[in-house]
């Protein structure tokens, strides 16, 4: 399967635990894009990166979020002291150079707080 | 402040009839609006993108509109089938932006 792959697909944790989530895009895409879907919402935009440079962040990104993309591949989503409120599925999409409106999207991680 | 409205209700059809749904957005300046399929815990899937110079797109069963004076968009799958039941999401892109907004989305249920 070539399409876009996210580890782990689910992560249960306590509150104030740190946890990270790890985006695989399809090869060759440059740019990657970082969701967050809760129920009976559409996904909110979170962060996007152009290769390795992060080039957008959203407000609901708070200073307890943090994404890289070390060498423009892969990308990882961190959350440090988890609340409750950080329950939902992290989506990550990813587009290629010759098509940058469509984004490939992720099955998500789900992410419980307890 | 910006929104894009979807009917929360879920809509019901009978195989083979039309399913038409609505997307209506308000302070956007949208480049393109993009109609995507999501099933019970996965990820979001692209189904069609129509520009705002474009006024109907087809692929196979499926049809768009986008009226930017209506600031509307219709979706609509013909000839429904039970494989069609999922969530439709609705998502925008502003000129300059990168991010997608998306609407709530609609659930369709093909009743055989």
């Amino acid at each position: 399967d070539t399409g876009v792959s996210q580890n782990p697909r689910h992560k249960i944790t306590k509150r104030g635990q740190n946890v990270t989530f790890r985006c695989d895009p399809i090869s060759e895409h440059n740019r990657l894009y970082w969701y967050r879907q809760t129920l009976g919402q559409g996904p909110e935009f979170l962060t996007y990166f152009q290769n390795e440079a992060q080039l957008e962040k959203s407000r609901l990104l708070s200073d307890r979020f943090s994404a890289e993309r070390p060498k423009g591949s892969f990308s990882t989503l961190e959350i440090q002291r988890t609340e409750q409120g950080d329950s939902a599925m992290y989506l990550c999409a990813s587009s290629p150079p010759g098509d940058r409106d469509t984004q490939y999207f992720g099955p998500g991680t789900r992410l419980t707080v307890l | 402040s910006q929104k894009i409205e979807q009917n929360s209700e879920a809509l019901n059809i009978q195989e083979g009839k039309t399913a038409t749904l609505t997307c209506n957005y308000t302070n956007y300046s949208p480049a393109y609006l993009q109609w995507y399929r999501q099933d019970p815990g996965r990820g979001p899937v692209f189904l069609l993108l129509i520009r705002e110079n474009e006024k109907e797109k087809r692929k196979e069963r499926l049809k768009v509109t986008f009226d930017t004076t209506l600031k509307q968009s219709l979706f609509h799958i013909t000839a429904s089938q039970p494989a069609d039941s999922a969530t439709y999401l609705c998502a925008l892109t502003n000129y300059g932006n990168n991010r997608l907004a998306f609407g709530k989305g609609n659930q369709v249920v093909v009743i055989p």
